[in-house]
């Protein structure tokens, strides 16, 4: 399978313990975002980098989150100090740049739940 | 102002027939792209069609079509055709700006489910 994968599927962890994800982009692709999803709401967006570089932040990325993509290929969400509010599914997505049509495909997000 | 509006709280659709699920957005840029995704259970957000704003023709993608009234900032899906596994949340989402230069803004999403 060449989509895009990520890891863990699902987490529990307790408040203030440290949690990280992994996210391995379509191989081609040099575009990479992160989205955050609460439950009967849409994603909402994060983070994107553009091979190594992130290019965009948004302010619901707290100092707590940390994402990297040191080499432009796969990227990590860390978040330290989780609070119960980070309980969300967080989606990875990647795409081509260069046309607006570039479709943008995401893989089947990571669960945390902060207990 | 929401940028993308979707206000349907369910939809409920017998199988084999047609649904339209119903998008409007909002943006003053004049070069911008309207995608629909299907998140199942599973939690997994699908792809379905595109149409960009610039684009003369409605988008197709086999049962899957898109109604694009820019007049009014509006672009409904419509699903032909229904079948049982089309029962998912279907969110609705734009792109503003020329190339892939940004992020996509979601809609709050639409559950569709499908009756036998």
């Amino acid at each position: 399978d060449t989509g895009v994968s990520q890891n863990p599927r699902h987490k529990i962890t307790k408040r203030g313990q440290n949690v990280t994800f992994r996210c391995d982009p379509i191989s081609e692709h040099n575009r990479l975002y992160w989205y955050r999803q609460t439950l009967g709401q849409g994603p909402e967006f994060l983070t994107y980098f553009q091979n190594e570089a992130q290019l965009e932040k948004s302010r619901l990325l707290s100092d707590r989150f940390s994402a990297e993509r040191p080499k432009g290929s796969f990227s990590t969400l860390e978040i330290q100090r989780t609070e119960q509010g980070d309980s969300a599914m967080y989606l990875c997505a990647s795409s081509l740049s260069g046309r607006s049509g570039n479709t943008i495909y995401f893989g089947e997000g990571s669960w945390l739940t902060v207990v | 102002a929401q940028k993308i509006t979707q206000t349907q709280p369910g939809m409920f659709v017998q199988e084999k027939e047609a649904v339209t699920l119903d998008c409007t957005y909002d943006t003053s840029d004049p070069s911008y792209g309207l995608f629909w995704y299907k998140q199942p259970s599973s939690g997994e957000m699908i792809f379905l069609i595109y149409q960009g704003s610039y684009d003369q023709q409605n988008a197709t993608e086999g049962r899957y079509s898109l109604n694009f009234q820019k007049a009014r900032k509006s672009a409904n899906l419509v699903i032909s055709a229904s079948q049982l596994g089309d029962s998912a949340m279907y969110f609705c989402a734009m792109r503003e700006g020329a190339g892939a230069n940004s992020k996509l803004t979601f809609g709050k999403g639409i559950t569709l489910s499908v009756r036998p």
